[in-house]
């Protein structure tokens, strides 16, 4: 069974915090993706990277960075958490358009 | 990417076939329509795609309109665990899916 994995579910955080959201897929796909999810804006895109050390900015890449140093592995990096970061965030692999999520993590910032 | 127009919702009824429907006029001729689903508490999956024929899975059936400017997706039978938001996306897929709002999907028992 394919898979994406985010390494955590639920994550709570305080304000300035640096912060590290894991994802690592099993499928050898080149493509992965950061999605953050909010009530009223759907899924929008934060980055996404094509292979190893590539990145590309998404919709709304201001104030995360990512990185990419293992084909299976892609972080979301939020340099100071703020409250606006507080969100749902899911992690997708893909081979053309056919896409795989992960579970989600669900940030809270206090 | 093109546009997409869903209803924001739909209600069916359990063991009724469903019928979604999505206008996508600006399409490409190079985008595939792609259909995701959203489960409350998970991520998308990927329920159906197709280019410009009629597609059969598992899961569901995807009419493409001849001019490729709308799809349905359907359902054949509604269960309660089919309740979920459905995206349709045309893409190609290379620079991420773009999610729109998508149709919330209620089943009655």
């Amino acid at each position: 069974d394919v898979k994406v994995t985010q390494s955590s579910r639920y994550l709570v955080k305080r304000t300035g915090e640096k912060v590290f959201l894991e994802c690592v897929q099993d499928m050898d796909h080149e493509n992965m993706f950061w999605y953050r999810q909010d009530p009223g804006l759907g899924l929008r895109l934060i980055y996404f990277s094509y292979d190893v050390k590539m990145k590309e900015k998404g919709d709304i890449p201001e104030g995360y960075s990512v990185s990419r140093e293992k084909k299976e592995r892609f972080s979301l990096i939020l340099e100071s958490a703020s409250t606006n970061q507080t969100s749902m965030y899911l992690c997708a692999s893909s081979l053309g358009g056919l896409a795989f999520f992960g579970q989600g993590t669900r940030l809270t910032v206090v | 990417d093109a546009k997409t127009t869903q209803p924001n919702s739909m209600e069916s009824n359990e063991e009724e076939p469903v019928h979604l429907p999505c206008n996508h006029s600006t399409i490409s001729g190079t985008d595939y329509i792609h259909w995701y689903r959203q489960l409350p508490s998970q991520g998308p999956e990927y329920v159906i795609h197709g280019l410009t024929s009629n597609v059969n899975n598992r899961m569901a059936s995807l009419a493409i309109a001849e001019d490729r400017k709308s799809s349905t997706l359907i359902l054949h039978r509604a269960t309660l665990r089919d309740a979920a938001v459905y995206y349709c996306i045309p893409t190609r897929g290379a620079d991420g899916l773009t999610f729109g709002k998508g149709t919330h999907l209620i089943i009655q028992p």
